[in-house]
């Protein structure tokens, strides 16, 4: 089986920085990726981990170690619209979708 | 370039009837994949299709269909509603076939069974 485990909940403030974990039981995966999505709209891409280590696009940066089995977005310099659901998800391999965390929603307070 | 478009918006069903969703996907884009988003479970996934050939299909009973036509556009078949068949349901297409290939999502129906 596979499961990527992610807490329901976050709250932070204005101008902090959060981060959002993610681990999982899966077996092969090409990368981790993150995906933000605000309510009624839809999921859009944030990021991607195809090795161990760090990717920072801006504000936001994600991490990898598949030797831990974890994942992490981290957000910088918090904005109230940030105020949304963060999914990770990984690719398996020799699979064309994409598999989904349990998501995180994270709420911006002033 | 236009996004994914899905239609309809809002759709609402009785228990037995079927629907069929529409997705337009990125001009471009030969992947479209089929997501069910519900507050308890998340975003499940439903079928990938390629090039007119369904290549994924996730854990769902047969009532569930799909298919893709040669311009890409995919619909989404769901026969004998049940209750539970509410949710929010997501087209996510993509350029490439490779690992990483990010999924663009469009803002999705809304089935409600009654």
């Amino acid at each position: 089986g596979q499961s990527l485990e992610q807490p329901s909940e976050v709250t932070a403030v204005e101008g902090a920085i959060v981060q959002i974990n993610c681990t999982y039981q899966t077996s092969g995966f090409y990368g981790l990726s993150w995906y933000q999505q605000h309510d009624g709209g839809a999921p859009t891409f944030l990021s991607y981990n195809a090795l161990d280590g760090l990717e920072e696009t801006g504000r936001f940066s994600s991490f990898l170690s598949r030797s831990d089995s974890y994942g992490y977005l981290l957000l910088q310099e918090l904005q109230m619209k940030d105020s949304a659901s963060y999914f990770c998800a990984v690719r398996r391999t020799g699979a064309n979708n994409l598999f989904f965390g349990t998501g995180t929603r994270l709420t911006v307070i002033p | 370039k236009a996004g994914v478009t899905q239609t309809p918006r809002y759709l609402i069903k009785t228990r037995g009837q079927q629907v069929t969703l529409s997705c337009s996907p990125i001009s471009g884009h030969r992947s479209v994949s089929w997501y069910q988003q519900t507050p308890g479970q998340g975003l499940q996934f439903l079928f990938e299709y390629f090039s007119e050939t369904q290549r994924n299909k996730g854990n769902f009973p047969g009532r569930f269909s799909g298919r893709q036509f040669s311009n890409s556009r995919s619909e989404m078949n769901v026969s004998t509603l049940e209750l539970g068949d509410s949710a929010l349901y997501l087209c996510a297409s993509s350029a490439g076939t490779g690992p990483y290939s990010p999924l663009h999502f469009g803002n999705g129906t809304r089935l409600t069974v009654t």
